[in-house]
């Protein structure tokens, strides 16, 4: 069963905005990533947070992590075109930690130039 | 360049044929995956290893089968008891270590039955 629910289900914005995303999970977690895909390809692993973590940067990327509301967010800033791809978290269980992820159903981002 | 290599990038079948998708990866990942995903929709695991010679079923396991004979390998077979084979597959790796290992992807196969 899908864990991670993302909203929104689509994004539409102008170069240059943020774009916010955001997934909640059911169960307790070891780590949620973040993960992106452009059309037609494979994932691209973006960023992890670990449970006793509350936010992590990577370069245009911020995750935060509210495991009291069992919900992330991952902000892109300064988006650009190339930015346009979906994004999805994935969430490892706590009861199935080691090598198994459940991912949610996604966020099509669109960056109009 | 290591990475995860899926072939065909395109495949098509009539039904009832079974159909074997072909995952490699030389990144010397112990772990290895299959995700389906449907158009829309986010990826639900059909099977991992966790090692050589040993497998698991993931959400989605019926109608398909794996094998695991060696670290590099992966393949899947989607048999006839599939009732909707049509998809888009992913095969994926990692290290498999306990907290946190990200996922490498190849860059699926898309299956279509007729």
């Amino acid at each position: 069963s899908q864990q991670g629910e993302e909203d929104p289900q689509a994004l539409s914005i102008q170069e240059g905005e943020n774009a916010t995303m955001n997934c909640s999970y059911k169960t307790s977690i070891n780590n949620l990533q973040w993960y992106r895909q452009n059309s037609g390809r494979g994932l691209v692993h973006l960023i992890l947070i670990r449970s006793n973590e509350r936010e992590k940067h990577s370069g245009r990327l911020r995750v935060t992590l509210d495991t009291s509301k069992k919900s992330s967010s991952l902000l892109i800033t300064a988006s650009r075109a190339a930015d346009t791809a979906s994004y999805f978290c994935a969430t490892e269980a706590r009861e199935t930690s080691g090598s198994r992820l459940t991912f949610g159903e996604g966020t099509q981002l669109t960056v109009n130039p | 360049d290591g990475g995860i290599t899926q072939s065909p990038k395109y495949l098509f079948r009539k039904e009832g044929q079974n159909v074997t998708l072909s995952c490699e990866q030389n990144l010397n990942h112990d772990a290895m995956y299959w995700y389906r995903q449907d158009p829309g929709q986010g990826l639900r695991l059909i099977y991992y290893s966790q090692i050589v010679n040993d497998f698991q079923k993931g959400d989605i396991a019926e109608g398909y089968s794996v094998s695991r004979e060696k670290k590099e390998s992966f393949p899947l077979t989607v048999t006839s008891a599939q009732k909707n084979p049509t998809a888009f597959y992913l095969c994926a790796s990692s290290t498999g270590l306990l907290g946190g290992s990200p996922l490498h992807f190849g860059n699926g196969t898309r299956l279509t039955v007729t």
